[in-house]
């Protein structure tokens, strides 16, 4: 079965390290999507990509990288992390239509000490 | 920019009491999604409306979609202890893009 999978589901790390969450699917769907999920703040977009080589800001982008280089694969890194940037995150695919719905993987919950 | 507003944000209720969220966007949106998320979980994809005055349902669920195509509402029905979970709405507009709601969170005493 077709699945969207998450890598690490958990992370602590420290205060201006550089981290790198993985998201991988096997829809293969043009689309993929980087959320952040905090209290009072529902499901924020940070990144998108609608095909391979196609990257785009979400509304919350700022200190947060994506690249794509494959249709699977939408890394989301934090260059820098700050305490700010502890949430959950949630990638998420679909297919090209805007009628599509979105799946969702499990999601990482990252804690910047 | 689009904006897709959620009320109310929590919500208490005993089983078998109704329940309904609401949501509402700044523009015209082309159609609405519905998701849940239980707790612990990552959201599910539950529906979608796209045409003006649409209603859907799925058992005890109750899903309109505006006239004027910008506000939606998710009507529970004798709610259970299953049915606990957050719930999104997520419009897309003329940006081509889904924008979520910030999600009402139910609880249900049993």
């Amino acid at each position: 079965d077709a699945e969207i999978t998450q890598s690490p589901r958990h992370k602590i790390t420290e205060t201006g390290r550089q981290v790198t969450l993985a998201c991988h699917q096997t829809w293969n769907h043009n689309n993929m999507f980087w959320y952040r999920q905090d209290l009072g703040h529902g499901l924020r977009l940070i990144h998108y990509s609608y095909g391979v080589q196609d990257t785009n800001k979400g509304e919350v982008s700022d200190g947060y990288s994506v690249s794509r280089s494959n249709t699977e694969d939408l890394p989301l890194t934090l260059e820098s992390a700050a305490s700010s940037q502890t949430s959950v995150y949630f990638c998420a695919s679909s297919g090209t239509t805007s009628y599509n719905e979105q799946f969702f993987g499990p999601g990482t919950r990252l804690t910047v000490l | 920019g689009q904006q897709v507003m959620q009320i109310p944000q929590y919500q208490h209720v005993q089983e078998g009491e109704d329940f309904t969220t609401y949501c509402n966007s700044s523009t015209t949106l082309s159609n609405i999604q519905w998701y849940k998320q239980r707790p612990g979980g990552h959201p599910v994809f539950l529906i979608q409306l796209v045409k003006s005055g649409e209603v859907k349902k799925q058992k005890r669920l109750t899903f309109q979609f505006g006239e004027a195509k910008k506000n939606s509402s998710l009507h529970i029905t004798a709610t259970q202890t299953t049915d606990v979970g957050t719930y999104f709405c997520a419009g897309r507009g003329n940006t081509g893009k889904l924008i979520f709601g910030q999600g009402t969170t139910l609880q249900v005493k049993p």
